[in-house]
């Protein structure tokens, strides 16, 4: 078992539409990040959250990280096609040298 | 772009040889990763390298070894290639361990078909 559970693993929409993405774990996390990643690529950073209840916006992408630090949701408004692409979290962990990964979201957003 | 070149980019082999894919970065960075990417599994660790000639086992690190010998460049070698070693391989670099939630850059990946 993922030590880092994302749902849903595929998601297909149309353009506009929200939707969101979560990242859960029993585990505490000192910090937890979201990469995207598109289709012959290497991940990307989207952000770092490293309080508990925190909210970061990155334009139409707003990202929380849950009170307990155990787990994080990515939320996009008025999806767009240039948003299409594989959404993974990361957790970073006290003591840990290497970022643990989720599972990965694939989003395909229909124009 | 962070400076990681990945090679080779793409390679097909068969099954019981060995394979090396290097991982060259010209940021001086301290950690080095590299990962493998499949389906519904997203990215599990291989093996790391927080500095020269120090590297620790990551999650899946049975079947591959690891070498750094300079700062610069990391290799991943597949002592026997098996065909579940069929994957995508990321190499990354980061200034900073794991645990302080800094960003980690990657590298393009490489493709390895074992047959």
């Amino acid at each position: 078992t993922q030590l880092l559970e994302q749902s849903p693993q595929f998601l297909s929409i149309q353009e506009g539409e929200n939707l969101t993405v979560y990242c859960n774990s029993s585990s505490v996390f000192s910090s937890l990040q979201w990469y995207r990643q598109e289709p012959g690529e290497g991940p990307v950073l989207l952000v770092t959250v490293v309080t508990g209840g925190e909210v970061k916006k990155l334009k139409r992408l707003t990202f929380q990280f849950g009170d307990a630090r155990k787990d994080s949701s990515l939320h996009i408004t008025a999806a767009q096609p240039g948003d299409t692409g594989l959404y993974l979290c990361a957790g970073a962990r006290t003591g840990r040298r290497a970022l643990t990964f989720g599972s990965g979201t694939r989003l395909q957003v229909q124009p | 772009d962070a400076g990681i070149t990945q090679s080779p980019r793409h390679k097909v082999t068969e099954t019981g040889t060995p394979v090396t894919l290097r991982c060259h970065q010209t940021e001086n960075h301290r950690y080095m990763y590299w990962y493998r990417q499949d389906p519904g599994h997203g990215l599990r660790l291989i093996h790391y390298s927080y500095g020269v000639k120090d590297t620790d086992k990551g999650e899946v690190s049975d079947g591959y070894s690891v070498s750094r010998s300079k700062t610069e460049d990391f290799l991943l070698t597949l002592e026997s290639a098996t065909s579940s070693q069929t994957s995508v391989y990321f190499c990354a670099i980061s200034d900073f361990d794991g645990s302080s939630g800094n960003t980690i850059y990657f590298g393009e990946g490489s493709w390895l078909t074992v047959v």
